[in-house]
């Protein structure tokens, strides 16, 4: 069964330091998703594209944090500088081309988990 | 997208039906109920969805009032690896991909 793929699985790092996630979606997902979860709350989008172009990053905190998925497949979060409250999961989620299957069923990866010190 | 409230936590013994209720009494009619777990540790998964009749898949069935204000989720026979947070969240299909809004779920815990 095709699965969501990201790296690294945890990531430690001392904060003002610049740390960068990647996620590869199901073969064929035209819709990504970057998440961020806090412990003990739901999971909060950070940003969405649809294709190679983002379609809402409107909590995304734009002054430290960029993504991008230049070829329209798999993608990359940064964050520079790294901040104490910015100790969460990341997740990457993806959906099928709308218009294929409703509706959208979103498959998550298994997160990566962010430790700043 | 409606808001939804869900019970903080329960408990269920195993191989006994789980039922776990949503309010979303600002629904939209156009707006579907979608039920996503998370596993300890691992990225949410999905369930199952309907907009207004029952539906039943191979892991759970999904029961919605007929004024479409609540809904129950029902895993007909939990085992220790049903234990998860459930979320309930209603949504839009617009034709295009949207967001989850996810609140802080139910926090099932199942026992022997």
């Amino acid at each position: 069964e095709a699965e969501v793929a990201q790296s690294p699985r945890y990531k430690i790092t001392e904060k003002s330091q610049a740390v960068a996630f990647w996620c590869d979606p199901i073969s064929g997902h035209a819709t990504l998703y970057w998440y961020r979860q806090i412990l003990g709350q739901g999971p909060e989008l950070l940003v969405q594209f649809q294709d190679e172009s983002v379609v809402d990053d409107s909590q995304l905190p734009k002054d430290r944090f960029s993504a991008e998925r230049l070829k329209g497949v798999d993608s990359t979060l940064k964050i520079q500088p790294a901040e104490l409250g910015d100790s969460a999961m990341y997740l990457c989620a993806s959906s099928s081309r709308p218009g294929l299957a409703l509706p959208y069923e979103q498959y998550f990866g298994p997160g990566t988990r962010l430790t700043v010190t | 997208d409606a808001k939804t409230t869900q019970p903080t936590s329960m408990d269920c013994a195993e191989g006994r039906a789980a039922n776990l209720p949503c309010n979303h009494s600002t629904i939209s009619g156009n707006e579907y109920v979608y039920w996503y777990r998370q596993i300890h540790s691992q990225g949410p998964q999905y369930i199952i969805h309907g907009l207004k009749n029952n539906e039943t898949n191979e892991m759970a069935s999904l029961i919605i009032t007929e004024d479409r204000k609540s809904s129950t989720l029902i895993l007909p026979h939990a085992t220790l690896r049903d234990t998860a947070v459930y979320y309930c969240i209603v949504r839009v299909e617009t034709g295009t991909a949207s967001k989850l809004t996810f609140g802080t779920g139910t926090r099932l815990q199942v026992m022997l």
